[in-house]
């Protein structure tokens, strides 16, 4: 089963834009990542937030988590091309061990 | 440094029949996890083992098996495959036990079962 659920599903802007995905999970996490894939290849970590942060930065990223709420957000800033991928919330839980689940993904497309 | 390695690129396998993919980690990496990916989803948790034992188990049945080598190499082996089972299957590796942090995924294998 899926922990996390992103959404919108799709979002397609302009370069320069500003892009934000969101994602909700189910159960008490650690940490929460966000990752990104290009056309069905391997994923990329991008950023990880621990459940006692409520926000962080890195570059042109911005992640803000809201554990009462059970629910993440990602804001990509001034949108570029290559930004266009899918992009995926992880967070652990426990299913038979330790598991990391991942959402269905947010899929970006940033047109010049 | 190499980054995590997975063979074959590709694979097409007949239903019945069984696979077996193969991942080498991040030179250091203890720790290789094991997902599946079907077309238009999230990946799926298979797998995590660190240092050889098994540390996690997903939601999948038990024609899925892996193991890891004293190398820290791994393979997953899947068992009467379905067409359900065609999918990308990706590996990931990771300097730590704990699956809660960064891990450093490689390209995947891309399995069709017909």
């Amino acid at each position: 089963s899926q922990q996390g659920e992103e959404d919108p599903q799709a979002l397609s802007i302009q370069e320069g834009e500003n892009a934000t995905m969101n994602c909700s999970y189910k159960t008490s996490i650690n940490n929460l990542q966000w990752y990104r894939q290009n056309s069905g290849r391997g994923l990329v970590h991008l950023i990880l937030i621990r459940s006692n942060e409520r926000e962080k930065h890195s570059g042109r990223l911005r992640v803000t988590l809201d554990t009462s709420k059970k629910s993440s957000s990602l804001l990509i800033t001034a949108s570029r091309a290559a930004d266009t991928a899918s992009y995926f919330c992880a967070t652990d839980a426990y299913q038979a061990g330790t598991a990391l689940i991942f959402g269905k993904g947010t899929t970006l497309s940033v047109s010049s | 440094d190499a980054g995590v390695t997975q063979s074959p690129t590709h694979l097409i396998k007949t239903r019945g029949q069984q696979v077996t993919l193969r991942c080498s980690p991040i030179s250091g990496h203890k720790s290789v996890s094991w997902y599946q990916q079907v077309l238009g989803q999230g990946p799926q948790f298979i797998f995590q083992y660190y240092e050889k034992e098994e540390r996690g188990r997903g939601n999948f049945p038990d024609r899925f098996s892996a193991r890891q080598f004293p190398n820290y190499s791994s393979e997953l082996n899947v068992n009467a495959l379905l067409l359900g089972d065609s999918a990308l299957y990706l590996c990931a590796s990771s300097p730590l036990a704990a699956i809660s942090y960064e891990q450093y995924f490689g390209p995947g294998t891309r399995l069709t079962v017909t």
